[in-house]
C-alpha cells in the first residue's frame, strides 16, 4: 500500500480538462511540494510538475496546486499523447523517507 | 543538458552482489543530492536511498536498508549503488534521479537500469 493515495484511473476526451490528485498527511503532502512525473508506457519517467512550477520543455497545459494534504495535477486541454500513468512523490519527514503514490492512469478517449 | 546514464545491471542469483553505477553530465553534479529509484515490471515506482550533496546525509527504504549502500564520487560525476544480499523481489528497472531541492522531489532522471535476480 502506498503512502499517497492516487486515482486508479481516470480518462478524458482530446481537449478535455482533467485533475488528478494525491492524497497524503500532514507530514508529507501537508508540509513539503509535491512531484508529478510522467510515465509513457514502457518508458522512463519524465517530471512534468515541481511544486506548482513547470520543468523546462513541459507544455503549460499543465499545472499543479496544493491545498492541504491533497496535490493536484489539471491538464487542461487534454492532448492523445498525455495518455500515460503519472506518479505524484514527495518527502515524507516523518518517517525520513521519499513516498510515491500508487500512479494513476490516464486514458485519452 | 542534463544526463544521468545507468549501467551495471545484470541477471544475478539469489544472494549475490551487484554494483550500479549512474553517470552524470551536463550539470555541476556535486551541487545536487541524488537518488536511486526501481520499478518492478508493471508495479509502481518505489524510491530506494538518497545521498546528499557531501555524501550525508544518506537515508534508505526499509527494503534497502542493511542490504544496499549508496555513495557518490563527486570527481567522477557519478553515484553508486552497491546492492548485497539480492532477492527475486529485488528484480526492478533501477533509475537514478536527481534531486531539484524542493522537497527532495526530483527533476531529471535517467533511463534505467534492469536487474533480474534469478536462479
Amino acid at each position: 500500500q502506498s503512502a499517497l493515495t492516487q486515482e486508479a484511473s481516470v480518462s478524458g476526451t482530446v481537449g478535455q480538462k482533467v485533475t488528478l490528485s494525491c492524497v497524503g498527511n500532514s507530514n508529507n503532502i501537508g508540509s513539503q511540494a509535491v512531484g508529478w512525473y510522467q510515465q509513457i508506457s514502457h518508458g522512463g519517467p519524465q517530471t512534468v510538475m515541481l511544486g506548482n512550477s513547470l520543468p523546462s520543455g513541459i507544455p503549460d497545459r499543465f499545472s499543479g496546486s496544493k491545498s492541504g494534504t491533497t496535490a493536484s495535477l489539471t491538464i487542461s486541454g487534454l492532448q492523445p499523447e498525455d495518455e500515460a500513468v503519472y506518479y505524484c512523490s514527495t518527502w515524507d519527514h516523518s518517517l525520513s523517507t521519499h513516498v510515491f503514490g500508487g500512479g494513476t492512469k490516464l486514458t485519452v478517449l | 543538458e542534463v544526463q544521468l546514464v545507468e549501467s551495471g545491471g545484470v541477471l544475478v542469483q539469489p544472494g549475490g552482489s551487484l554494483r550500479l553505477s549512474c553517470a552524470a553530465s551536463g550539470f555541476m553534479f556535486s551541487s545536487y543530492r541524488m537518488n536511486w529509484v526501481r520499478q518492478a515490471q508493471g508495479k509502481g515506482l518505489e524510491w530506494v536511498s538518497y545521498i546528499g550533496i557531501g555524501s550525508s546525509p544518506i537515508y534508505y527504504s526499509e527494503s534497502a536498508k542493511g542490504r544496499f549502500t549508496i555513495s557518490r564520487d563527486n570527481a567522477k560525476n557519478s553515484v553508486f549503488l552497491q546492492m548485497n544480499s539480492l532477492r527475486a523481489e529485488d528484480t526492478a528497472v533501477y533509475y537514478c534521479a536527481r534531486d531539484s531541492g524542493k522537497s527532495g522531489i526530483f527533476d531529471f532522471w535517467g533511463q534505467g537500469t534492469l536487474v533480474t535476480v534469478s536462479s
